[in-house]
């Protein structure tokens, strides 16, 4: 399988732009996870799908985020509009069995927002 | 609520010494704990995991850990460190509702010849 597969890795932006991220999960995989690292605060949960369907998104720190799954294989997470504080790392992970807690990442798209 | 709890910002072992990562974690139940590992521009990649049963778990490139419920404790130990093993180690636990993982912060282990 090719795992989970992020895109872009790098984004470079300039404040007040919007930041589209995008991830494609490992096929079979129904649970699917967005989380954010920062030297400060480290990993943080943003957003859980389940079969396509958010679950859990009080990690979003506010409005300018938002996430979609429109199918299986398929999600996104837009940052609009942006801001400085908003560089870092964002993962996106999915699993097989979210009873698990076995989480399959991707290799993360690193955005810097000047 | 449950949080995850990485005493050491940075460690570093000579190559061949034996290795030991702290994790302590806060959590009403029995746990389900897990360390991953990040190597440099990576995502993270999972170690080992412990749900129940035996308190000694295996995982891969040699690395264990051991539950310790009196110290609400999950150590990783490696006998004897490789270079390739220098990276970010992260301790996890899954939350309450079963739903997601909270991690660590995280221990960077710098390896030195």
């Amino acid at each position: 399988d090719a795992g989970v597969i992020q895109s872009p890795r790098h984004e470079v932006t300039e404040m007040g732009q919007e930041v589209t991220l995008r991830c494609k999960p490992i096929s079979g995989h129904n649970s699917l996870f967005w989380y954010r690292q920062t030297m400060m605060r480290g990993l943080e949960l943003l957003i859980y799908f389940n079969n396509n369907v958010p679950i859990d998104d009080s990690g979003m720190p506010e409005d300018r985020f938002s996430a979609k799954m429109p199918n299986a294989s398929f999600s996104t997470l837009k940052i609009q509009p942006s801001e400085p504080r908003d560089s870092a790392v964002y993962f996106c992970a999915s699993s097989k069995d979210r009873n698990t807690g076995e989480l399959f990442f991707g290799e993360g798209s690193r955005l810097t927002v000047l | 609520a449950q949080s995850v709890t990485q005493p050491d910002i940075h460690i570093t072992v000579s190559e061949g010494a034996s290795l030991e990562l702290r994790c302590n974690y806060s959590y009403g139940a029995t746990p389900y704990l897990f360390w991953y590992v990040q190597s440099p521009g990576q995502g993270l990649q999972l170690l080992l995991k412990y749900f129940s049963g035996d308190t000694l778990v295996q995982g891969i490139k040699g690395f264990e850990a051991e539950f310790k419920r009196s110290q609400s404790s999950f150590n990783l130990r490696k006998p004897s460190v490789h270079w390739s093993d220098a990276a970010e180690y992260f301790c996890a636990v899954v939350n309450q509702a079963g739903t997601a993982l909270i991690f660590g912060k995280g221990t960077t282990l710098s390896v030195s010849s």
